[in-house]
C-alpha cells in the first residue's frame, strides 16, 4: 500500500463546476496535510494546508480532513480553465519531509 | 518578499561526473528540503537541513549529499552521475518548526547523458 494515494485521473470538469480531488494516507499518526498545484513545466505551488478534522476554506478552495477515515480532499468551486493542472496531496512525515501522492490531473474545459 | 531561488536552472552532464545544485530559501526560513521529481517516481524526498544540521533523510544512495550554510543557503551534490539521476531537483524552504508550509523553488532540470 502506498503511503499517499490519489486517483491519477484525468479528472475533467466543465467551467463553473465543482472539482473534487481525493487523497488517502496510510499512517494513522500523520498530523498535517498539504495540497499543491503544479502546472506543466513548473514547480509545485502551495494551495492549502490542514491539520484539524473538518473543513478549511480559502477563497474557491476547501480542504476537508477526516482522520478517522484517513482521507483528505480538496474542493475547487467555480472551476476555471486556469485551474487545469496536476494537484498533489502531501503528508508531513517528520522534519521537513513531505510524502507526496502521484497527483491528479485536472482539466477544466470551457 | 523574494521567493526560493535555485541555480542553475538547467544542467547537462555525462555519466560519471558530479554536480552541485544551490538553493537560497525565503528570508527568515531556516529549513531547506530537497526533492527529486521524475515522471515514474513522482516527487521523492532527499533530505532536510535546519540550522546547518541534517535532520531527516530519504531513501537515496550515498551519492546524494547536501549541506547548509550559516545563512541557510543549501547545496546538494550528486557524485558519479547515472542516467537515472536525470530529473527535476526541487528545494523547498520553511520556517522549520512543526507543521510548516513548504514553499518550492523553480527547480533545477538535470539531464545526464
Amino acid at each position: 500500500q502506498k503511503e499517499v494515494e490519489q486517483n491519477s485521473g484525468p479528472l475533467s470538469v466543465p467551467e463553473g463546476a465543482i472539482a473534487s480531488l481525493n487523497c488517502t494516507y496510510s499512517d494513522r499518526g500523520s498530523q498535517s496535510f498539504f495540497w499543491y498545484r503544479q502546472y506543466s513545466g513548473k514547480s509545485p505551488e502551495l494551495i492549502m494546508f490542514i491539520y484539524s478534522n473538518g473543513d478549511k476554506e480559502d477563497g474557491r478552495f476547501t480542504a476537508q480532513l477526516n482522520k478517522a477515515s484517513q482521507y483528505v480532499s480538496l474542493l475547487i468551486r467555480d472551476s476555471q480553465p486556469s485551474d487545469s493542472a496536476t494537484y498533489l496531496c502531501a503528508v508531513e512525515k517528520g522534519y521537513g519531509k513531505l510524502t507526496f501522492g502521484q497527483g491528479t490531473i485536472l482539466t477544466v474545459h470551457p | 518578499k523574494a521567493g526560493v531561488t535555485q541555480t542553475p536552472r538547467y544542467l547537462i552532464k555525462t555519466r560519471g561526473q558530479q554536480v552541485t545544485l544551490s538553493c537560497s530559501p525565503i528570508s527568515g526560513h531556516r529549513s531547506v528540503s530537497w526533492y527529486q521529481q521524475t515522471p515514474g517516481q513522482g516527487l521523492q524526498f532527499l533530505f532536510e537541513y535546519f540550522s546547518e544540521t541534517q535532520r531527516n533523510k530519504g531513501n537515496f544512495p550515498g551519492r546524494f549529499s547536501g549541506r547548509q550554510f550559516s545563512n541557510s543557503r543549501s547545496e546538494m551534490n550528486v557524485s558519479t552521475l547515472e542516467l537515472g539521476d536525470s530529473a527535476l531537483y526541487l528545494c523547498a524552504s520553511s520556517l522549520g518548526t512543526n507543521w510548516n508550509e513548504q514553499f518550492f523553488g523553480p527547480g533545477t532540470r538535470l539531464t545526464v547523458l
